[in-house]
């Protein structure tokens, strides 16, 4: 079945960098487009970034720009989110989504990865 | 980038149909029909339940619906079930070629 499994979440301190990855299986990967989505505890859903299929095209919003990147690996079916100078309002779970292609939306989601940036 | 706004809850009698708004620019919502609509339970991850401002993914009961007027679009719920309780957020896509979510609508049944 279609599968998204996020991992490398945890406690980081400020200004330190953290790496989520995103497992994908029971679907062809790399025809999708893929987001990174976050909760904060208690709180909304806040876009975060997006890749293209082919790993060309990325976005992201204005709150990460500069410290986080997004990639993908589509020989491993991975995603990935490097996320450097970590503030503590970065603190959330973060998904990953599959992109509905042409659609603009997400249709497949993660259980998510809980970051936690506190000295 | 600034959230949707959305009304912070809406509560319903099972068998009754309730309304939610969500109200961009025409930068986002106005201007474009990606306009989705999620629905969250407690401790899970999102589902999406209206894509295109109107369209039903396979699976997701008649009872959902969606539509847009200007700058505002709405999910509609008909039918309210005990199971339909719980978080639902819109998201647009918008003229920074980004995404944008509401801040979420707390439906108490």
């Amino acid at each position: 079945q279609v599968q998204l499994v996020e991992s490398g979440g945890g406690v980081v301190q400020p200004g330190r960098s953290l790496r989520l990855s995103c497992a994908a299986s029971g679907f062809i990967f790399s025809g999708h487009a893929m987001h990174w989505v976050r909760q904060a505890p208690g709180k909304g859903l806040e876009w975060v970034a997006f890749i293209s299929y082919d790993g060309r095209d990325e976005r992201y919003a204005d709150s990460v720009k500069g410290r986080f990147t997004i990639s993908r690996d589509n020989s491993k079916n991975a995603l990935s989110l490097q996320m450097d100078s970590l503030r503590p309002e970065d603190t959330a779970l973060y998904y990953c989504a599959r992109d509905l292609s042409t659609r603009y939306t997400m249709d497949v989601w993660g259980q998510g990865t809980t970051v936690t940036v506190s000295s | 980038q600034s959230a949707l706004t959305q009304p912070a809850s809406v509560s319903g009698s099972p068998g009754q149909s309730i309304t939610i708004s969500c109200t961009g620019t025409s930068s986002d919502v106005g201007g474009y029909k990606y306009v989705s609509w999620f629905q969250q339970h407690p401790g899970k991850a999102p589902k999406l339940m209206i894509y295109e401002v109107s369209s039903r993914p396979s699976g997701v009961s008649y009872r959902f619906s969606g539509s847009k007027s200007g700058n505002t679009a709405s999910l509609t719920i008909s039918g309210l079930q005990a199971e339909d309780e719980g978080d639902y957020y819109c998201t647009s896509y918008a003229s920074t070629s980004t995404w944008v979510f509401g801040g979420g609508t707390k439906l108490s049944v």
